[in-house]
């Protein structure tokens, strides 16, 4: 259980145009959904969270108008990447928090990763 | 501010040898620790998490950590690496709203 896609793994875009990455939770609801960025070599950076039926939440230098998040049900976020140039080049990657059996505690499961090359 | 720091950018150690991974963090409440590891052009794993109770937790493929709350430190540790322990480990930092915080990473290497 507690499995998380994500679609496409690969993209390769002109820059100029936009890119939507999916992120789903293939056999749970998750109500929160949070978006990474990671450059090679280098560690996770959290871009935003995503909840249902609301805004998402950016971190501080993420700008919202070019990174659109929707979080339209409990099972899907989209990123979509407007107007893309080759520094948005990036591995991205989604994750969804589920609650621990105890029912107080969190934690995340992460998908597998899509890699953006914006030429 | 939470925050996660692993002194080790890169190690590498012999198949068969043990393996310790630092991990050190910042967080001003109890926290939920957790260690991941990712091949190249993957996703995360979870190898093993902490959320209280016994400091000495089992994780998948022979991994265990050790949470010290003195020193402020979540070390991974595996008595004998294989080849296919080969990744990059990162060690994070969460509360209850799962606001997760990642460190820089190890790069681990296995010599044959």
């Amino acid at each position: 259980g507690a499995v998380v896609s994500q679609h496409p793994s690969w993209v390769i875009c002109k820059s100029g145009t936009s890119v939507k990455i999916e992120c789903r939770s293939l056999d749970f609801q998750a109500t929160t959904m949070f978006w990474y960025r990671q450059f090679p070599k280098q560690s996770l950076m959290l871009m935003a969270t995503s909840n249902e039926g609301s805004k998402a939440t950016y971190e501080q230098g993420v700008e919202k108008d070019k990174f659109l998040i929707n979080h339209a049900s409990l099972t899907l976020s989209t990123l979509t990447v407007t107007s893309a140039h080759p520094e948005d080049s990036s591995f991205y990657i989604c994750s969804a928090r589920v609650r621990t059996a105890s029912g107080v505690t969190y934690e995340q499961y992460f998908g597998p990763g899509t890699r953006l090359t914006v030429t | 501010a939470q925050s996660v720091t692993q002194p080790d950018i890169h190690i590498t150690v012999s198949e068969g040898a043990s393996l310790e991974l630092r991990c050190n963090y910042s967080y001003g409440a109890t926290p939920y620790l957790f260690w991941y590891v990712q091949s190249p052009g993957q996703g995360l794993q979870l190898l093993l998490k902490y959320f209280s109770g016994d400091t000495l937790v089992q994780g998948i493929k022979g991994f265990e950590a050790e949470f010290k709350r003195s020193q402020s430190s979540f070390n991974l540790c595996k008595p004998s690496v294989h080849w296919s322990d080969a990744a990059e480990y990162f060690c994070a930092v969460g509360g209850n709203n799962n606001d997760m915080r990642f460190g820089a990473g190890t790069r681990l290497t296995v010599k044959p």
